[in-house]
């Protein structure tokens, strides 16, 4: 039973070039969420998505940071470009949505991302 | 805002030891409440939750028990073991769907 699958799992790159993570929901979860860990602010929610749409993104840091989800099994975080204050550890987690009730959420292994 | 406060770690115990990791939380109504736990090198795993007051929520013999009185969620273990030895998030969860999280605790266990 797979679960939540992210890719690549370390990342290095310099600054100023673009970083696409990427991101793999459990096979019928309709909701997915970015999630971003540094020691400095702990585990911050970037943006979620319910069936494929983004619902809030009130925590993607700024215009440099973008997400997508073009169908239901995929998902991509891209940072352009790239600054050292990115580097941190970046969650992607998916639940199954049903109407009213909290359902938990299932998160990946996490993409370490160093900027240089 | 909604906010989730933890005692600060890390947090170095001797295995059998008896665990507490306080967590308190602010927000607007009672919103359910939850611990993660982190292994290393993996993502975050659902540990226990409490959806009201003074419910208790347990798994893996852990507990934790709602508090409204205190605004409290503090998570506790009689006999600790080296497996659990992890990084413990509390968290609230904010409308449907968003979890607000702690800053994390880092647990050790010796043998």
């Amino acid at each position: 039973d797979a679960g939540v699958i992210q890719s690549p799992r370390h990342e290095v790159t310099e600054m100023g070039q673009e970083v696409t993570l990427r991101c793999k929901p459990i096979s019928g979860h309709n909701s997915l969420f970015w999630y971003r860990q540094t020691m400095m602010r702990g585990l911050e929610l970037l943006i979620y998505f319910n069936n494929n749409v983004p619902i809030d993104d009130s925590g993607m840091p700024e215009d440099r940071f973008s997400a997508k989800m073009p169908n239901a099994s995929f998902s991509t975080l891209k940072i352009q470009p790239s600054e050292p204050r990115d580097s941190a550890v970046y969650f992607c987690a998916s639940t199954p949505q049903s109407g009213g009730s909290y359902n938990e959420q299932f998160f990946g292994p996490g993409t370490r991302l160093t900027v240089l | 805002g909604n906010s989730v406060t933890q005692m600060e770690g890390p947090v170095t115990l001797s295995e059998e030891a008896f665990l507490t990791i306080n967590c308190t939380y602010t927000a607007t109504g009672y919103p359910s409440l939850f611990w993660y736990v982190q292994y290393p090198g993996e993502g975050l795993q659902l540990l226990l939750k409490a959806t009201k007051a003074d419910d208790k929520g347990s798994n893996k013999g852990f507990e934790a028990t709602y508090r409204k009185e205190t605004t409290s969620f503090h998570l506790e273990k009689g006999s600790v073991q080296v497996s659990d030895s992890a990084v413990y998030f509390c968290a609230l969860l904010q409308g449907a769907q968003k979890l607000v999280f702690g800053q994390g605790t880092r647990l050790t266990i010796n043998p």
